[in-house]
């Protein structure tokens, strides 16, 4: 059973304070993902976790965010001093269907950030 | 640099017509090309793919085209249901990571009962 369970599902901060959101796979998955969408535009990949691995991270992903993947499993995201361009949903995924290798991915429903 | 590009940000039909949703890429590096259907407070759900090997693929009442001359990438949907009504965005897969997606900016689809 492919799920992701993603929470906080809505966040609204203060510009300048921390914020952290989780991603829980229902299952076992070698790999997870975070992407980010802003109002208009389509899904904009972060990083992604190979098991414990951070493997890539993209330029979008500035010094004040990090993501970790502890034991595997969940993951977290956090911002730190927020900015209101930060404001976003933060999407989680991971591999649907029998392979990986055809970029079919399941997302979570997201954790949508309001930066005031 | 936009490498994937949706240029119709919105598209109207009738219940039962047909819904041609493109997209047009820049980069052929792309082993994969997707679509995904995305609710308002969801996120992205899977609905079709095709390998760079294939021009065509049909599931149900979806179909997706790809033109790799062209770099075109076209869904099909017949007959559309208003429940379709949703924003579709496409996406390219390939190089190091196949969960590494390229996006569209999505087109909003509403299916007039």
């Amino acid at each position: 059973d492919t799920g992701v369970s993603q929470n906080p599902r809505h966040k609204i901060t203060k510009r300048g304070q921390n914020v952290t959101f989780r991603c829980d796979p229902i299952s076992e998955h070698n790999r997870l993902y975070w992407y980010r969408q802003t109002l208009g535009q389509g899904p904009e990949f972060l990083t992604y976790f190979q098991n414990e691995a951070q493997l890539e991270k993209s330029r979008l992903l500035s010094d004040r965010f990090s993501a970790e993947r502890p034991k595997g499993s969940f993951s977290t995201l956090e911002i730190q001093r927020t900015e209101q361009g930060d404001s976003a949903m933060y999407l989680c995924a991971v591999h649907g269907g029998t392979s990986r290798s055809t970029g079919e991915l399941f997302f979570g429903e997201g954790s949508r950030l309001t930066v005031l | 640099d936009q490498q994937v590009k949706q240029n119709s940000p919105s598209l109207s039909v009738q219940e039962g017509r047909i819904s041609i949703l493109n997209c047009d890429y820049t980069n052929s590096m792309f082993d994969y090309f997707l679509w995904y259907k995305k609710y308002p407070a969801e996120g992205p759900t899977f609905l079709i793919s095709i390998s760079s090997i294939k021009d065509k693929n049909e599931d149900g009442r979806f179909t997706v085209f790809l033109n790799k001359s062209a770099k075109h990438l076209s869904l099909h949907i017949v007959p559309s249901q208003p429940g379709d009504s949703a924003v579709y965005f496409c996406a390219l897969a390939g190089g190091t990571s196949y969960g590494k997606l390229t996006f569209g900016q999505g087109t909003i689809l509403t299916v007039h009962p």
